[in-house]
């Protein structure tokens, strides 16, 4: 069965560096989301992302942020200046219809 | 915006009892809602969802059921085993052409009891 993948599952960054998350979303979705989840807190909604552009985002995301899909398959979310309060959970997401979202393992950041 | 509350955050069953947990959300343009398990170390999976032009869908041995009036929703498991134990998801969103993002509940830790 397809899945979503993510990689790093962990990203160790320093205040202020810049960090890349991947993602593969399945082959055959056309939307694509990014969400976040800090440490017992609830999953938050950052970006989703169909036909080549931002369709809709939080806001979290804000200047710091943005998301590419450089080619056919990946799927990445940038941020350009981490702050502490950036580490999370950040999940990929993608689906077919725009309803069903299903989403990856994830990837920890931890900012020092 | 949409809120959506989950009750109880932990539950503890016998196995082979059923588990029961409840969600409320605040926007009634919501029409989809989907529930997510989460293993530990793994993301959310999408184990059932319902959209409200129906009252109840059912996969084996879980079941969902929504209240439009009321704006609530439940997900039932019967027959709980072992494997069941995880952390469950509650998410709602709005119909088609409104927004795409799933507001989520803030979980319910499933411990099932050998």
């Amino acid at each position: 069965e397809p899945e979503v993948t993510q990689t790093p599952s962990h990203q160790v960054t320093q205040m202020g560096q810049e960090v890349i998350l991947r993602c593969v979303p399945i082959s055959n979705h056309l939307y694509f989301y990014w969400y976040r989840q800090i440490l017992g807190q609830k999953v938050e909604f950052l970006v989703s992302f169909y036909n080549n552009e931002i369709s809709e985002k939080s806001e979290i995301f804000d200047d710091q942020f943005s998301v590419e899909r450089p080619d056919g398959s990946n799927f990445t979310l940038k941020i350009r200046s981490t702050k502490l309060e950036d580490s999370a959970m950040y999940f990929c997401a993608s689906g077919r219809s725009g309803y069903e979202q299903y989403f990856g393992p994830g990837t920890r950041l931890t900012v020092t | 915006g949409e809120n959506v509350e989950q009750h109880p955050s932990t539950l503890s069953v016998q196995e082979g009892d059923s588990a029961v947990i409840k969600c409320t959300y605040s926007d009634s343009a919501s029409n989809y809602f989907p529930w997510y398990k989460q293993e530990l170390g793994k993301g959310p999976q999408l184990i059932i969802d319902i959209r409200s032009n129906v009252g109840e869908k059912k996969d084996q041995r879980i079941a969902v059921t929504l209240n439009k009036t009321a704006k609530h929703f439940s997900l039932h498991i019967t027959e709980t085993q072992p494997e069941d134990s995880a952390v469950y998801f509650c998410a709602a969103r709005r119909g088609q052409g409104g927004s795409e993002k799933l507001v989520f509940g803030k979980g319910t830790k499933l411990t099932v009891n050998p």
